[in-house]
């Protein structure tokens, strides 16, 4: 079977750093990928991990241990504007791309 | 057009009639994406079209639930006898491939159903 486990929520602060992590179990896995979810709209891409290791796009970075079944994604210099869910999603081998619950992240002032 | 296009944006239906969802992917994307989304839940997979391979049915939940794509652009979703739990936002979403190279995928604003 297939399954992502990720925190179903999330607080921090303006300006803080925060994790989201993601645990993994697919057949035949080709890369995590992240999406951002605002209240009421479609989710959009953030990042893509194919190989081990950090990739980082401005405040955000995601992380990939393919050997652990693990991955994070790490906000820095959190806005207001990043309260959103968050989804990580596999692919598997026949191209599906499946995605986990979802983590609601609430920014604080 | 510039991105996945949907429609209606908004349907509400009288339970036990049947819907019909449309998608219009970005021109040129092979890979077609039908997910659920129910309020405050996660994205739940429905069916995946990629190019003219026969589509990855495995999460339509029932009978009631089936998609065509034809000429490799067009989608729609049905679902015959709309019972109350089906009232969700249904998704579509394409890409131009999967794997290593070109991974991402584009949603549309979604198809928000409401059976009553």
């Amino acid at each position: 079977g297939q399954s992502l486990e990720q925190p179903s929520e999330v607080t921090a602060v303006e300006g803080a750093i925060v994790q989201i992590n993601c645990t993994y179990q697919t057949s035949g896995f080709y890369g995590l990928s992240w999406y951002q979810q605002h209240d009421g709209g479609a989710p959009t891409f953030l990042s893509y991990n194919a190989l081990d290791g950090l990739e980082e796009t401005g405040r955000f970075s995601s992380f990939l241990s393919r050997s652990d079944s693990y991955g994070y994604l790490l906000l820095q210099e959190l806005q207001m504007k990043d309260s959103a869910s968050y989804f990580c999603a596999v692919y598997n081998q026949g191209g599906k791309l499946i995605f986990g619950q979802g983590t609601e992240l609430s920014v604080k002032p | 057009g510039a991105g996945v296009s949907q429609s209606p944006s908004n349907k509400v239906t009288e339970k036990g009639k049947d819907v019909e969802l449309r998608c219009d992917p970005i021109s040129g994307h092979t890979a077609l994406y039908w997910y659920r989304q129910s309020l405050g839940q996660g994205l739940e997979f429905l069916i995946y079209f990629q190019g003219n391979s026969a589509p990855d049915k495995s999460g339509l939940p029932s009978d009631r639930f089936s998609a065509e794509r034809t000429g490799g652009s067009v989608s729609t979703l049905t679902i015959q006898r709309t019972q109350q739990e089906d009232s969700a936002v249904y998704l579509c979403a394409s890409s131009s491939s999967y794997g290593v190279s070109g991974n991402t995928i584009y949603f549309g604003e979604g198809s928000w159903l409401t059976v009553v």
